[in-house]
């Protein structure tokens, strides 16, 4: 069974500090991750994807990838109230086309 | 960028009845559409895969004939939840790969939900 591993917290970081969540996959052939973000009673929306080894930036947000470890993690950098949230990690297996969810970290900014 | 519309965005049934969820392509072609369910406090799970134009990938342990989904255009996908009872109550979220793209790393666009409430 291909799976997702993420810590499900709830994880709880103050204002302006870096948040960071971690996900782990089994799956070793797996080229394509993605986070993203769902807040309550909504849907979930696009983050970061990566597909190499190392680190992206976009704005706060940083995603890390290493495969061989199997991980990735996201990193949040000046926490805001407003980043509170689950954040959901996906992964695209090898050979699939279907995305494959983590249980989601449910990540907290306190003022 | 894309947009997936889902409607409704909450329906509230009678234990027995149908209700068909409708998910949009807006301005791509999705050859390939998913639909998750999920419960209060857990994750997307993926209930089934439709392609255009053949029939739906069910996941183990999805029932194909309670759950019946439909791509008949490159813009449209159902999810039909037949004989519905207050166990399927739950938030139905579609999501849109889009085919003439075709790059996958950009990841998938979501609907905006369906929260469905089976009384």
């Amino acid at each position: 069974q291909k799976e997702v591993e993420q810590n499900s917290g709830p994880l709880s970081v103050p204002e302006g500090a870096i948040a960071s969540l971690n996900c782990t996959y089994s799956d070793r052939g797996s080229q394509s991750f993605f986070w993203y973000r769902q807040y309550s009673g909504k849907s979930p929306e696009l983050i970061m994807f990566i597909y190499s080894n190392g680190d992206k930036e976009d704005g706060r947000f940083t995603a890390q990838l290493n495969k061989a470890s199997q991980y990735v993690s996201l990193l949040i950098r000046d926490s805001q109230p407003s980043d509170s949230a689950t954040y959901l990690c996906a992964v695209i297996f090898e050979g699939a086309q279907k995305l494959v969810f983590g249980q989601g970290t449910r990540l907290t900014i306190n003022p | 960028g894309a947009v997936v519309s889902q409607h409704p965005s909450r329906v509230i049934c009678k234990s027995g009845t149908s209700v068909k969820i409708e998910c949009r392509s807006l301005d791509f072609q999705a050859t390939t559409m998913f639909w998750y369910r999920q419960f209060p406090k857990q994750s997307l799970m993926l209930m089934a895969t439709s392609n255009e134009g053949s029939k739906a990938t069910y996941e183990q342990g999805v029932e194909k004939d309670k759950f019946l989904i439909n791509h008949a255009s490159l813009t449209l996908s159902t999810l039909t939840v037949t004989s519905a009872h207050p166990e399927d109550s739950s938030f139905y979220i579609c999501s849109a790969r889009d085919g003439a793209g075709g790059d996958y790393f950009y990841g998938y666009t979501f609907g905006s939900g369906t929260r469905l409430t089976v009384v």
